[in-house]
């Protein structure tokens, strides 16, 4: 059964770097088919997709974020990672991961499964 | 770039009624259907009910039907049962970014 966890620390200062890792267990993310992704969602709010990841490295991501994202692969530990640059309090949020499919391989980009979330705080 | 427009923002019914939801596109979606819908709970994270428009994912049961292309959807349940009442949101994943809807709260009458 494919399972998804995020971790990373629930309090990052603002203009200071947010990073967070996603592991996955019950597939292998080198396996391709499918990307891996990250969604985060404001207090009160909608849900945002924030970017992508493919087994090979290759990443697109959402264009409101600008250059601020950077989502890489561990495949040796079979995790993805986010880490958002120059955070501000509106970076505040629950911070999820999840898997997509690649539609070069016939498979849709909805979102399943999903893991947790983590909460993040931005605040001095 | 897709907005995605939820109606109405909050929909109060009373469990075993019928609830339809809406989702309108700004611009029709690649292949018409390329839209899901999810289920979020307080304090959980969403879950997958529909993809492909109306294709329901694994375990969802059959009182979730979903339905429309190009730019109007629509997400429909049928008799509501209690654990139904939550947020839901409709995504496209016809063109980048991977938007969604603002949500739609289905509240307990």
């Amino acid at each position: 059964q494919l399972q998804l966890l995020e971790s990373g620390p629930g309090l990052v200062k603002p203009s200071e770097t947010l990073s967070l890792t996603c592991t996955v267990s019950g597939a292998s993310i080198s396996s391709g088919s499918y990307f891996w992704a990250w969604i985060r969602q404001p207090p009160g709010k909608g849900l945002e997709w924030i970017g992508s990841v493919y087994y090979s490295g290759f990443t697109f991501h959402n264009p409101s974020l600008k250059s601020r994202v950077t989502i890489s692969l561990d495949t040796s530990k079979n995790q993805f990672s986010l880490r958002l640059t120059s955070v501000t309090a509106a970076d505040t949020a629950v911070y999820y991961c999840a898997r997509h499919g690649d539609p070069t391989a016939n498979l849709g980009r909805w979102f399943a499964p999903w893991g947790q979330g983590t909460p993040v705080t931005v605040s001095s | 770039e897709i907005v995605l427009t939820q109606s109405p923002g909050t929909l109060s019914l009373s469990p075993g009624e019928r609830a339809t939801l809406s989702c309108r596109a700004s611009q029709r979606i690649s292949s018409s259907t390329y839209l899901a819908w999810y289920q979020q709970k307080p304090g959980q994270a969403p879950r997958l009910l529909i993809y492909g428009a109306s294709i329901r994912a694994t375990g969802i049961p059959d009182r979730f039907s979903g339905s429309g292309s190009g730019t109007d959807f629509t997400l429909t349940i049928s008799r509501l049962e209690p654990e139904d009442f939550a947020v839901y949101y409709c995504q496209q994943y016809g063109g980048s970014p991977l938007n969604f809807g603002q949500g739609t709260r289905l509240e307990i009458k």
